[in-house]
């Protein structure tokens, strides 16, 4: 298996517009879950679904953050509009039920100027 | 709630000294922990982890962590480190099943030739 896949590895856009994050995970995991990595708050759960439904979007910072999963190979993450502090890694992670170990996709980096 | 504590946002030893990266963990219930390796740009990659069952775990790459319920410690160590084990450590806790990780803030461990 290829693991997760995040795309794009790197974005950089402007304050103000859309920016949707990819994200496809290992076959057969029916948990998947997106993570923000920065310096000053470390890496955070943002929001996890299973069987391709939101479970907890507690960790969600904003209304500017939605995330769909309209499958089980896809989801998305989308800031509109964005902001600069939302500059960071973002990363996609997925797991099985019955299994404790999340497997991380290799991150996107988002810089929004 | 569950929360990770790690001791030392930077650690620096030589090559082939004893490797000790601390953890400690608050939970209401025991926890699954786990240690994760996270080399530049890339996702973060399983070392070990503990469920249930023998408190010393042993991982990839030659490092082994303990669970010690008394003290809710769970520090990572190796025995001789080696120039490739350069990268940042995070120690991470759930309630188990896959309701997702919480981490610690991160332990970026330096090695000295």
């Amino acid at each position: 298996d290829a693991g997760v896949i995040q795309s794009p590895r790197h974005e950089v856009t402007e304050m103000g517009q859309e920016v949707t994050l990819r994200c496809k995970p290992i076959s057969g995991h029916d948990y998947l879950f997106w993570y923000r990595q920065t310096m000053m708050r470390g890496l955070e759960l943002l929001i996890y679904f299973n069987n391709n439904v939101p479970i907890d979007d507690s960790g969600m910072p904003e209304d500017r953050f939605s995330a769909k999963m309209p499958n089980a190979s896809f989801s998305t993450l989308k800031i509109q509009p964005s902001e600069p502090r939302d500059s960071a890694v973002y990363f996609c992670a997925s797991s099985y039920t019955g299994n404790t170990e999340a497997f991380f996709g290799q991150g996107t980096r988002l810089t929004v100027v | 709630a569950q929360s990770v504590t790690q001791l030392g946002s930077h650690v620096s030893v030589s090559e082939g000294a004893l490797v000790l990266l601390r953890c400690n963990y608050s939970s209401s219930v025991p926890p699954y922990l786990f240690w994760y390796v996270q080399y530049p740009n890339q996702g973060l990659q399983l070392l070990l982890k503990y469920t249930t069952g023998a408190t010393l775990v042993k991982g990839i790459n030659g490092f082994e962590a303990e669970f010690k319920k008394s003290e809710t410690s769970f520090h990572l160590t190796k025995p001789s480190a080696h120039m490739s084990d350069a990268a940042e450590y995070f120690c991470a806790v759930s309630l188990g099943g896959a309701d997702g990780l919480t981490f610690g803030k991160g332990t970026h461990l330096i090695i000295q030739p």
